[in-house]
């Protein structure tokens, strides 16, 4: 069964710190990789898409794929306590044909601690 | 550009009967997929249409089904509740092929 495994939580990480959220995944062709951050009673929103091997940053966020070991990250520079939330991992993974199913993880609740 | 947009956001309902939830995606978005959230589970995938068919399922008995209308609207449908069926319905949407998924804002069913 194609998986997407992330570390459990939760993450506690102190106000201004660097937040690391790791993910594995089990399809090596699996084309396409997402992170989401879930508030609590609120839907997943989408913050970061990555598509090929190496590093993209957008304002504090930085994710992180290999291809090769099947690993993608998500770092958060100078955490807020409004980064406090659950981030999913999602990945693309091949269902037959062309068609792919988004996959996600079950997630890892940071906090930020003020 | 609007958003995606379920409705109800809240339902309650009693064991046995049934409910339909609707979506409506992203302008131009073609795919919707359909996921189960509760506390312990994190998000389960229930199905996903493209097109009017049926692309992708999850493992989720016969009494979830669901369709996609010409304007790429969906229902999800669930026949004979459970308490267990207790959970937030999340619909997504997307372009096609393996691009990013955009959430409506649920709707959370409560059985009784």
């Amino acid at each position: 069964q194609k998986e997407v495994e992330q570390n459990s939580g939760p993450l506690s990480v102190p106000e201004g710190a660097i937040a690391s959220l790791n993910c594995t995944y089990s399809d090596r062709g699996s084309q396409s990789f997402f992170w989401y951050r879930q508030y609590s009673g609120k839907s997943p929103e989408l913050i970061m898409s990555i598509y090929s091997n190496g590093d993209k940053e957008d304002g504090r966020f930085t994710a992180q794929l290999n291809k090769a070991s099947q690993y993608v990250s998500l770092l958060i520079r100078d955490s807020q306590p409004s980064d406090s939330a659950t981030y999913l991992c999602a990945v693309n993974m091949r269902s037959g044909g062309s068609n792919y199913k988004l996959t996600f993880g079950k997630g890892t609740l940071l906090t930020v601690n003020p | 550009k609007a958003g995606v947009t379920q409705t109800p956001r809240y339902l309650i309902k009693t064991r046995g009967q049934q409910v339909t939830l609707s979506c409506s995606p992203i302008s131009g978005h073609r795919s919707v997929s359909w996921y189960q959230q509760t506390p312990g589970q994190g998000l389960q995938f229930l199905f996903e249409y493209f097109s009017e068919t049926q692309r992708n399922k999850g493992n989720f008995p016969g009494r979830f089904s669901g369709r996609q209308f010409s304007n790429s609207r969906s229902e999800m449908n669930v026949s004979t509740l459970e308490l267990g069926d207790s959970a937030l319905y999340l619909c997504a949407s997307r372009l096609t092929g393996p691009t990013e998924a955009f959430f409506g804002q649920g709707t959370r069913l409560t059985v009784v």
